[in-house]
């Protein structure tokens, strides 16, 4: 079957930096996305990775390995607004996106 | 109108009756989706459509129709509602289901609770 795994939940403080994992297993692969959810909000876009490697956006980063079926979000300056849940995305072979459960991220000042 | 909207925003409903949550969106993408999101499980795919006049079962279709008369409009029907439909509601689009890059838009959910 299809899985996306990340973690439920992580704890980070203000102005730190955190990291937030998933890994996958799909039937094919046509990229790999990070969306941002507030409580009671609809999720918003944050990235959207196809090939290996590091992209950065601002704060955000995110990282991708297609061998090891991995990647991670990094989130720099952490701020009281980052706190939210963070969702990962697969896409298929058949280009449907397989979702994560996501990892609410708390964060301390 | 910007973007996706979704109505109601939130509804209490009887089991055993119909529902129509309705999505319309104004940014002239071919493709929409219906997901649900429940808590401790990733959104799921309930239907979708590639462009105007088609539809796709996604993973959870059961229980469920929509259909797609326009680009604008993709409503969701809930036949005769069960407690296990108790979910929150996404509609998302993109401009290209095959081709899309990764950025869905999003309606603001629809809460919806059977009783």
């Amino acid at each position: 079957g299809q899985n996306i795994d990340q973690p439920t939940e992580m704890t980070a403080t203000e102005g730190a930096i955190v990291q937030i994992n998933c890994t996958y297993q799909t039937s094919g692969f046509n990229g790999l996305f990070w969306y941002q959810q507030h409580a009671g909000e609809a999720p918003t876009f944050l990235s959207y990775n196809v090939l290996d490697g590091l992209e950065e956006k601002g704060r955000f980063s995110s990282f991708l390995s297609r061998s090891k079926g991995y990647s991670y979000l990094l989130l720099k300056e952490l701020q009281m607004k980052d706190s939210a849940s963070y969702l990962c995305a697969v896409s298929d072979s058949n280009y449907q996106l397989i979702w994560g459960a996501g990892t609410k991220l708390i964060i301390k000042p | 109108i910007a973007g996706i909207t979704q109505a109601p925003t939130s509804q209490i409903l009887a089991a055993g009756r119909r529902m129509t949550l309705r999505c319309t969106q104004d940014m002239r993408h071919n493709a929409m989706y219906w997901y649900r999101q429940d808590l401790g499980l990733g959104l799921r795919l309930i239907h979708y459509s590639n462009t105007a006049g088609t539809t796709g079962k996604g993973e959870v279709p059961d229980g469920y129709s929509v259909s797609r008369a326009n680009t604008d409009d993709f409503p969701l029907t809930l036949a005769s509602a069960v407690p296990s439909q108790t979910s929150v509601y996404f509609c998302a689009s993109s401009g290209d289901r095959v081709t899309n890059t990764g950025e869905l838009f999003f309606g603001e959910g629809s809460r919806l609770t059977v009783l």
